[in-house]
């Protein structure tokens, strides 16, 4: 089992469509949260840490569940621009002094005009 | 843009043969983490160095190492390659090992093994 699991997509949706990622993980020593944004054939970038209490920035909505090792992405009124792969992450301490990022597959979205 | 560099941006290589990847820091940061990013996956940990120190190994083979030097840039050595190690390395720079220290990416560097 993957050790952070999101569905691959591709999400087809219309500009202005509200699309929703979720994703699951399995290590409990995960410490810290984050959703990247990543452009083809580009670096991945840090689109938003993610919260137990939530947050936002703007038309995007992260949200994490502890105890159901789960986290989620919302996009409202989705742009063209917002299309990407989007990566759910996770950072691990490992033995006290490493900090690993470990990463899902990532969603593809692709919003139509 | 991250401030962190790599290079070469493209190297194609041989089975067999060796690789040498290089990564610059972000200013005023201590800590680099190396990630292999195969098509269609999402980046895999190789290594973290913190203070010219490996802190830190995912699972890859002893033909994977590292050096970070005194201004804390770092590369990425591969020994024997094999097609599979095809893929897009990234390099990472932090100000800490801390988890709550943001990585941040550079470029990376698409490997090619023919």
């Amino acid at each position: 089992r993957k050790e952070v699991e999101q569905d691959p997509g591709p999400f087809n949706v219309p500009e202005g469509a509200t699309v929703a990622f979720n994703c699951t993980y399995s290590n409990s020593a995960s410490q810290s949260f984050f959703w990247y944004r990543q452009d083809c054939r580009k670096e991945p970038k840090l689109l938003m840490s993610v919260y137990s209490s939530g947050n936002e920035d703007g038309r995007f909505t992260a949200q994490l569940n502890r105890a159901s090792q789960y986290i989620s992405l919302l996009i409202r009124d989705s742009k063209l621009s917002d299309s990407a792969t989007y990566l759910c992450v996770v950072n691990v301490l490992y033995g006290g002094a490493t900090n690993k990022l470990i990463f899902g597959t990532g969603t593809l979205l692709a919003v139509q005009p | 843009e991250t401030g962190v560099t790599q290079s070469p941006t493209h190297l194609i290589k041989t089975r067999g043969q060796q690789v040498t990847l290089r990564c610059s820091s972000q200013s005023g940061h201590n800590t680099v983490s190396w990630y292999q990013q195969a098509l269609g996956q999402g980046p895999q940990f190789i290594f973290q160095y913190y203070r010219e120190e490996e802190n830190g190994r995912g699972n890859f083979p002893p033909r994977f190492s590292g050096l970070q030097f005194p201004n804390y840039s770092s590369e990425l050595n591969v020994n024997a390659l094999e097609l599979d190690d095809s893929a897009l390395y990234l390099c990472a720079s932090s100000s800490g090992t801390s988890v709550y220290n943001e990585q941040f990416f550079g470029p990376g560097t698409r490997l090619t093994v023919l």
